[in-house]
């Protein structure tokens, strides 16, 4: 059974700290993606990731993917309060058909000031 | 501008009264798909569509329909609406399925009694 596992689920900081979010994934995908929930609100694309080493960044946020230990993190830097969402990490299934996204369950990051 | 929509945003229906939630992008995308969000689940996938009339099955397909007769729209069926498909509902597309722009739509909260 193919899974992708994140954690923490719930993940609590105070601005300015730094924190790491993990997930693992069972497929041999060389790709994982990064999305953005706010609460009642629909998805957004934050990283894609396409090889091994890949390592993206865009404001407090950065994404890696390293495939040989099908381990992808989300390292946020001195957290803000409108970092508080909730984040879904993704991987494709490629063992059949090539459209089968599956999440992980979400880790819900909450920034306190 | 760019988007995916859907419609109904919010469903209150009951047992087996059909029921079809429209989805429609208007960005000429190649790849659509439909996903189900469940609190302690994540989102799971249910169909998805890489082109006209290719169709395929993601991780829970029972209890759904999909067609994909025009390239803008995907519609998502539910011929006999069971209380364990109340759920919010997110309709997605891609240039192509490994795309980095993926788009969802605002989510349609369906309630089944």
């Amino acid at each position: 059974e193919l899974k992708v596992e994140q954690n923490p689920l719930f993940l609590s900081m105070q601005e300015g700290k730094n924190y790491t979010i993990y997930c693992n994934y069972s497929t041999t995908s060389d790709r994982l993606y990064w999305y953005r929930q706010d609460p009642g609100k629909s998805l957004e694309s934050l990283f894609v990731l396409l090889s091994n080493g890949a390592v993206k960044q865009e404001g407090r946020l950065m994404a890696s993917l390293d495939t040989k230990a099908r381990l992808s993190t989300l390292h946020i830097t001195a957290a803000v309060h409108d970092l508080s969402a909730t984040y879904f990490c993704a991987d494709r299934d490629y063992g059949g058909s090539q459209g089968n996204l599956i999440f992980g369950k979400g880790t819900k990051l909450s920034v306190k000031p | 501008e760019a988007q995916v929509t859907q419609n109904p945003r919010y469903l209150i229906t009951v047992t087996g009264k059909k029921l079809t939630v429209t989805c429609s992008q208007n960005m000429n995308h190649e790849y659509m798909s439909w996903y189900r969000q469940d609190p302690g689940l994540g989102l799971r996938q249910i169909y998805y569509s890489m082109n006209v009339e290719v169709t395929d099955k993601g991780d829970v397909p029972e209890g759904y329909k999909v067609s994909r007769k025009e390239k803008r729209n995907f519609p998502l069926i539910l011929e006999s609406p069971s209380p364990n498909q109340t759920s919010l509902y997110f309709c997605a597309s891609s240039p192509h399925p490994d795309s980095y722009e993926q788009y969802f739509g605002p989510g349609t909260r369906l309630t089944v009694t």
